[in-house]
């Protein structure tokens, strides 16, 4: 049953200490996104990748947070120096796109890692 | 950005009764998508559909993509217990060439038996 896999499930961390997301994608897949959902922003995509290259991280604060693909099993994202603000449930995610000649959108989601920042 | 508007924001409704919630876009989505989130869990893909005009069932579920491809609608016949999440649209926008997905706010779907 292949799904994408993300750790840690929860972290507790204090404010302006370094936080690190993990993601390992569906093998196969060849693009990998990272979103982040809030009460009141809702899911917001944040960066992805395509064959482990960034394609947009325009949704990503870039003075504090960094996402990199170190191999196409790992897709890191990482947060230095965290504030409370950055508290959300940080979702990875992965596709197949394009899936040959074929137009595919679909994404399929990690369970999150939810983050809190005290 | 583009945005989605997705409603209604809530449902309670009974057990065993037809839903329908939509979502529409001020700009053109090539492609959409519907996601059920279930409590601590990621969204888990429903339906996907890539055509204007598109009408695709899955089980219970049909979706459509409006000729317009600005909207799309997700209807729930016989609603059971395990319907019970909350239900995102999510959009493809055509212009750019980006590939990530903008999603609506969703709609929180309650059942009572």
């Amino acid at each position: 049953d292949a799904r994408v896999t993300q750790t840690p499930r929860d972290k507790v961390t204090e404010m302006g200490q370094e936080v690190t997301m993990r993601c390992q994608p569906i093998l196969g897949h060849n693009t990998v996104f990272w979103y982040r959902q809030t009460m009141m922003q809702g899911l917001e995509l944040l960066a992805y990748f395509r064959n482990r290259a960034p394609l947009d991280d325009s949704g990503m604060p870039k003075d504090r947070f960094s996402a990199e693909m170190p191999d196409a099993t790992l897709a890191t994202l990482k947060i230095q120096p965290s504030e409370p603000r950055d508290s959300a449930v940080y979702f990875c995610a992965s596709g197949l796109v394009p899936d040959g000649d074929r137009v595919n959108a679909e994404a399929f989601f990690g369970q999150g890692t939810r983050l809190t920042v005290v | 950005g583009q945005q989605l508007n997705q409603s209604p924001q809530s449902m309670f409704i009974q057990e065993g009764e037809d839903v329908s919630m939509n979502c529409t876009s001020s700009s053109i989505f090539n492609t959409w998508l519907w996601y059920k989130q279930d409590p601590g869990e990621g969204p888990v893909l429903l339906i996907a559909l890539y055509k204007a005009g598109e009408l695709t069932s899955n089980g219970r579920l049909t979706a459509q993509f409006g000729i317009t491809r600005k909207d799309s609608f997700l209807n729930i016949s016989a609603s059971i217990p395990s319907d019970v999440g909350i239900y995102f649209c999510a959009g493809r926008f055509s212009g750019g060439g980006a590939d990530g997905l903008t999603f609506g706010k969703g709609t929180h779907l309650i059942i009572q038996p």
